[in-house]
């Protein structure tokens, strides 16, 4: 079965502190994609990134940078120099099965992060 | 170029009764799900839609159904209300249905049952 694991239910931080966030996922297939998305207060998931099972290369985008190690079945996601503007319910998601047939996601219980001022 | 529109973004219903959600996917994709966010949690997926007909379906009794249009939008349909129906419904669409298709979510429909 798939599953995804996000072990950090809230987190708060003061502005230009950096963060990171947890992410574990369960999965038998060889070929999955994994997700993060952020949603803001209004509701709509954004989406953020998306990486394959065989890639597993760092990935910084801005103040955002993602950490793949399969060795360990973790996807995690780092915001340096945070802003308020950051604050939001951010969800990793897992996507694969049926042969790649498909792609449903399966999503943690998020993790909501607090920038303050 | 518009994203994911759904419609109404608020509806209050009473327990029993039926309400449908509407969802018009992004322009140029072919393939919309639909997800169900209670309060606190992820969004679990409800079923997808594609080539007019449900392709995959998740852990969700009958009283769930849907439809998909020629023109790709869809809608969700649930009957015998509960309260605990209660929830943000997000549809997503997408370009196909393979893994690595990239979804794009609305802004959601956020339905109270009373």
């Amino acid at each position: 079965a798939q599953k995804v694991t996000q072990a950090q239910t809230e987190i708060s931080v003061v502005e230009k502190e950096d963060v990171t966030l947890d992410c574990v996922y369960e999965t038998r297939d060889t070929t999955y994609y994994l997700f993060w998305y952020k949603q803001p207060p209004s509701g709509e998931l954004v989406f953020l990134i998306r990486r394959n099972s065989f890639d597993e290369q760092n990935e910084i985008s801005g103040r955002y940078s993602w950490n793949f190690q399969k060795s360990t079945s973790s996807f995690n996601f780092t915001i340096t120099a945070s802003q308020v503007v950051d604050s939001a319910v951010y969800f990793c998601a897992l996507s694969g099965g049926y042969g790649g047939a498909t792609n449903k996601l399966i999503f943690g219980t998020g993790t909501l992060l607090a920038v303050q001022p | 170029d518009a994203g994911v529109t759904q419609s109404p973004t608020h509806l209050i219903k009473t327990r029993g009764q039926q309400v449908t959600l509407r969802c018009s996917p992004k322009s140029g994709h072919d393939t919309v799900s639909w997800y169900q966010q209670a309060l606190g949690q992820g969004p679990q997926f409800i079923f997808q839609y594609y080539e007019e007909e449900e392709r995959q379906r998740g852990n969700f009794p009958d009283r769930f159904s849907g439809h998909q249009f020629p023109n790709y939008s869809s809608e969700l349909n649930v009957n015998a209300l509960l309260l605990g129906d209660s929830a943000l419904y997000l549809c997503a669409s997408s370009l196909d249905r393979g893994v690595r298709a990239e979804a794009f979510f609305g802004q959601g429909t956020r339905l109270t049952v009373v």
